[in-house]
């Protein structure tokens, strides 16, 4: 079972459309995470929810919205999309207090979503 | 956060050790050491992490200066697969990761 998944893993759409990517886990984990590569390779973290609560919310372009419906999922949804949103998204889950409870903290990623704007 | 300093680039045999280095003269106490691997087209994935000790896993071992101002990862018998940037990251025990540039691993054969 992959235990972080993306989907769409590739995504081609005009610029001005909107568009979803989704994130799901089933490690259990209560904090999940999106970031974005882009031309590059430089990684940039852009949200990050705990528990469903926004916990971190990079400079990012309020185009861009996260979604995280229960603790298992956290959807990027982004509107009007331009040329300069091409690039590859991941998401990512870990247990972000890990630490005081003795469990794992390392982060998980999904394969990714390479995203073009035409 | 604290920086860490890799190589650009590095390049090995096959079926040799790699050590990569890292440095983090500003790390402070309560920061983790923490490795992380890109292989190409895929997303990242964890090797390695440690605070004072040295440590083991099935992947890599981690050397840890007496400092902790530097640190190596070290790969014992590079294959092929291993080929990836590899990051070198400080991470406090409830943080987010921040990945900087790493060092991108080229094992030749």
């Amino acid at each position: 079972d992959t235990a972080v998944s993306q989907t769409p893993k590739y995504l081609v759409t005009q610029m001005g459309n909107d568009k979803s990517i989704k994130c799901e886990q089933n490690l259990g984990h209560d904090t999940m995470y999106w970031y974005k590569q882009d031309s590059k390779k430089f990684l940039k973290i852009m949200f990050s929810y705990n528990n469903k609560e926004l916990i971190i919310n990079e400079t990012v372009p309020n185009r861009f919205s996260p979604k995280s419906p229960d603790k298992a999922h956290l959807n990027l949804h982004i509107n009007s999309l331009e040329l300069g949103d091409s690039a590859v998204y991941f998401c990512a889950s870990s247990h972000l207090h890990g630490y005081r409870k003795g469990l794992y903290t390392e982060a998980f990623f999904g394969q990714g979503t390479r995203l073009t704007v035409v | 956060d604290a920086k860490t300093t890799q190589p650009n680039s590095m390049e090995s045999n096959e079926e040799e050790p790699v050590h990569l280095p890292c440095n983090h003269s500003t790390i402070s106490g309560t920061d983790y050491i923490h490795w992380y691997r890109q292989l190409p087209s895929q997303g990242p994935e964890y090797v390695i992490h440690g605070l004072t000790s040295n440590v083991n896993n099935r992947m890599a071992s981690l050397a840890i200066a007496e400092d902790r101002k530097s640190s190596t990862l070290i790969l014992h018998r590079a294959t092929l697969r291993d080929a990836a940037v590899y990051y070198c990251i400080l991470k406090k025990a409830d943080d987010k990761i921040i990945f900087g540039k790493g060092t991108r691993l080229h094992i030749l054969p």
